[in-house]
């Protein structure tokens, strides 16, 4: 099952920061923390990803604690079109060298005008 | 920018019918996934493919479900008699490698059986 937690709901004003909490206090030392979100029922888009150093690309930041248990994603100016489902995942090992994506309920973020 | 496709965008089926979802991965990518979401629940895990074999299954995948890739280019999910709860959203993947490698999702085929 999903090693993290997340909020069921966040509101953002248009044009502001959205800050997306996760907590994933049993994460391992090799696990990476990956950030999708759905919009509607669209595919899930990837976002970001990291181990334990900030991540910035040109859609979201991720910040890391330093002890792993929790992380932070940042739209640094939110538009209408970054309401969505947002996942925040920690990849789970399979045998034969694949990986498979446990997804959680992710936090529904509104972004209003 | 590469993308992962899908074929049809919207199935409707009648229930003990045999469906063939298509999938057409990223060209240079070498691990394949299904995956699925009925509606209003969560996004479920339901096989990796690799060098032409099934890599893992989830509890979902019975022995309804089939996956192949017939050619260079195409991924096939089969689910050979449909059932009223099989009706949901389905997700191709594809990554470059397996481990630490970013899966990226096709659009979805929205199957209804009824």
């Amino acid at each position: 099952d999903a090693k993290t937690t997340q909020p069921t709901s966040m509101d953002c004003a248009e044009g502001r920061a959205a800050n997306l909490p996760c907590n994933h206090s049993t994460i391992s030392g090799n696990e990476y923390v990956y950030w999708y979100r759905q919009i509607h029922s669209q595919g899930p888009q990837y976002i970001i990803h990291g181990l334990k150093n900030n991540e910035t690309n040109e859609m979201a930041s991720l910040i890391i604690t330093e002890d792993r248990k929790s992380s932070t994603l940042i739209l640094p100016h939110a538009t209408l079109r970054d309401t969505a489902v947002y996942y925040c995942i920690v990849r789970t090992a399979l045998r034969g060298g694949s990986e498979k994506l446990v997804f959680g309920k992710g936090t529904k973020l509104t972004v209003n005008p | 920018e590469p993308e992962v496709t899908q074929t049809p965008s919207h199935q409707v089926t009648q229930m003990g019918q045999e469906v063939i979802l298509r999938c057409v991965p990223i060209s240079n990518h070498l691990y394949f996934y299904w995956y699925r979401q009925i509606l209003g629940q969560k996004v479920e895990f339901l096989v990796s493919f690799y060098n032409n074999e099934i890599s893992e299954k989830s509890e979902i995948f019975d022995d309804q479900f089939s996956v192949e890739r017939p050619d260079g280019s195409n991924f096939t999910l089969k689910i050979r008699s449909t059932k009223l709860e099989d009706s949901a959203m389905y997700f191709c993947a594809s990554s470059r490698r397996g481990v630490r490698e970013t899966q990226y999702f096709g659009p979805g085929t929205r199957l209804l059986v009824l």
